[in-house]
C-alpha cells in the first residue's frame, strides 16, 4: 500500500526565516510526486510535480527536490503570504494504478508571522 | 474566471437521508476526479472519470456511494444512507487529460451528517 507523511505537522517560522518540509514516501514504483498548497476553505492548488530522484523545480520562494525515498520543499525568506497548508501525493506506476489516484500526506500547517 | 465549480457549498442532512453533490469542470478537461477530505486529512481519493466512463472506481468506501458523468462534463457524487462517518469536505477536480500533472480543484462541497 502506497504510504505518504509529512513532517512537521505544523511549522511556526518568523517573516524571512528559511526553512524544509519534509514528504516521506513508499510506494510501488513512482510515477510522479506532487506538491499542493491548500489555503482554509478551498481546494488543493497545484505547485510543483517531480518525477525522478535528483529533480528540482523552483518557483518563487519556494524550491521542491526529491529523492528516492524523500521529498523536501524549501522555503527561503518565507512572508506571511506563503502561510497555508502544504500537501504531498504521489502517483504510483505498478499494479495499474490509473492516473487519477494520488495518494496524499496529512499535509503540514505553516505559519509565517510578520 | 471558469474555474471548477461545485454545489453546494455546504450540506447538512440527517442521517439515513439521500445526498447529491454536483461539479462543473473546467471547460475543455476530459478527465474529472472526486476526492474527500476529512478534517486534519490530506484528501483521498475516490472516482476518477475519463469522459464518460469511471476509469478508477477503486476508491468508493462502499456501495452507497456511486458518481455518474452522464455527458462527459458534470458529474454528480451520490451517497445513499448516509452515515455521521459521511461528514467530510467532498473536492472535485478536473484536468486537460488523465494523466500525471496538474489537477484544478474546486472549493468542496461540506458535507454534514447529523
Amino acid at each position: 500500500e502506497d504510504q505518504v507523511t509529512q513532517s512537521p505537522e505544523a511549522l511556526r517560522l518568523q517573516e524571512g526565516e528559511s526553512s524544509s518540509l519534509n514528504c516521506s514516501y513508499t510506494v510501488s514504483g513512482l510515477r510522479g510526486l506532487f506538491w499542493y498548497r491548500q489555503d482554509p476553505g478551498k481546494g488543493p492548488e497545484f505547485l510543483f510535480t517531480l518525477y525522478s530522484a535528483g529533480e528540482e523545480k523552483e518557483k518563487e520562494r519556494l524550491k521542491a527536490t526529491l529523492t528516492k525515498k524523500e521529498s523536501f520543499l524549501h522555503i527561503t525568506a518565507p512572508k506571511p503570504e506563503d502561510s497555508a497548508t502544504y500537501l504531498c501525493a504521489v502517483q504510483a506506476r505498478a499494479g495499474g494504478t490509473s492516473y487519477g489516484k494520488l495518494t496524499f500526506g496529512q499535509g503540514t500547517i505553516l505559519t509565517v508571522h510578520p | 474566471g471558469a474555474g471548477v465549480s461545485q454545489t453546494p457549498s455546504n450540506k447538512v442532512t440527517e442521517k439515513g437521508k439521500y445526498v447529491e453533490l454536483r461539479c462543473d469542470p473546467i471547460s475543455g478537461h476530459t478527465a474529472l476526479y472526486w476526492y474527500r477530505q476529512s478534517l486534519g486529512q490530506g484528501p483521498e481519493f475516490l472516482i476518477y472519470f475519463q469522459g464518460t466512463g469511471a476509469a478508477d472506481d477503486s476508491g468508493l468506501p462502499n456501495d452507497r456511494f456511486f458518481a455518474v458523468r452522464p455527458e462527459g462534463s458534470v458529474s454528480t457524487l451520490k451517497i445513499q444512507r448516509t452515515e455521521r462517518g459521511d461528514s467530510a469536505v467532498y473536492l472535485c477536480a478536473s484536468s486537460p487529460a488523465g494523466g500525471p500533472g496538474e489537477l484544478f480543484f474546486g472549493e468542496g462541497s461540506r458535507l454534514t451528517v447529523l
